[in-house]
């Protein structure tokens, strides 16, 4: 079935550093993908998305460009900030729900820490 | 602003008693969703529901068993609790559409440890 892989964490950085977070995925079809980030103690929010291949999606400072040649939908920001601190996870739309809607398939979640 | 509530933030139960975890959104909804969350696992669909009286299994249904009895409403139920039951737990909603690309969106998550 489909799936999303995700670096493992954590991952530390220092403010203002650069970051990227790798998530490939292995999909029939053509799915959606998306980034979602939870905050210490809270649920997921959605950061950003992409709906088809080249699409770039943003969001806060962050970037993710669907690569359908290398399956890829990497995480970029060009400058974090101590409030990034928040575990980040890769997903995508899971077709089980067909035309009712929209279905996640998630990855193993990647843990972000910024330092001062 | 959707909102996507669960009832019980923390709960600590023992082996054995029947557990009952609560959600609600307040978005008219069709879709609702109950996912577990485990470190390193990400988060794994127990069970969805694209409407009322309807559900559906995810990848990891045993041991557990939902209800939606009402549209705004989804409960997921612990028959037996056990010990590997202890996890997050993440309701989440969405709409019906033929679009994949539509928002998911998730409450705050429950925390359940069973001794």
């Amino acid at each position: 079935g489909d799936s999303v892989t995700q670096m493992e964490g954590p991952v530390t950085l220092s403010e203002e550093a650069f970051l990227t977070i790798n998530c490939t995925y292995t999909a029939t079809g053509y799915p959606s993908l998306f980034w979602y980030v939870q905050y210490p103690g809270e649920g997921l929010q959605l950061l950003l998305k992409a709906t088809k291949a080249d699409d770039k999606g943003s969001n806060k400072g962050f970037e993710a460009t669907y690569r359908k040649e290398t399956t890829s939908f990497h995480l970029e920001k060009g400058s974090v900030q101590v409030s990034d601190s928040a575990v980040y996870f890769c997903a995508l739309s899971d077709p089980r729900l067909g035309n009712a809607g929209n279905m996640l398939t998630f990855g193993g979640g990647t843990r972000l820490m910024v330092k001062p | 602003d959707v909102k996507v509530t669960q009832s019980s933030r923390y709960l600590v139960k023992r082996t054995g008693e029947k557990v009952f975890l609560e959600c609600v959104q307040d978005m008219d909804h069709e879709n609702m969703f109950w996912y577990r969350q485990d470190p390193g696992l990400g988060l794994r669909l127990i069970y969805f529901s694209y409407d009322v009286k309807m559900k559906e299994k995810g990848d990891i249904p045993e041991g557990y068993s939902v209800s939606r009895e009402k549209k705004e409403r989804f409960s997921l139920i612990l028959e037996s609790a056990s010990t590997n039951q202890t996890s997050m737990y993440l309701c989440a909603s969405s709409l019906m559409s033929g679009v994949t690309g539509n928002t998911i969106y998730f409450g705050e998550g429950s925390w359940l440890t069973v001794v």
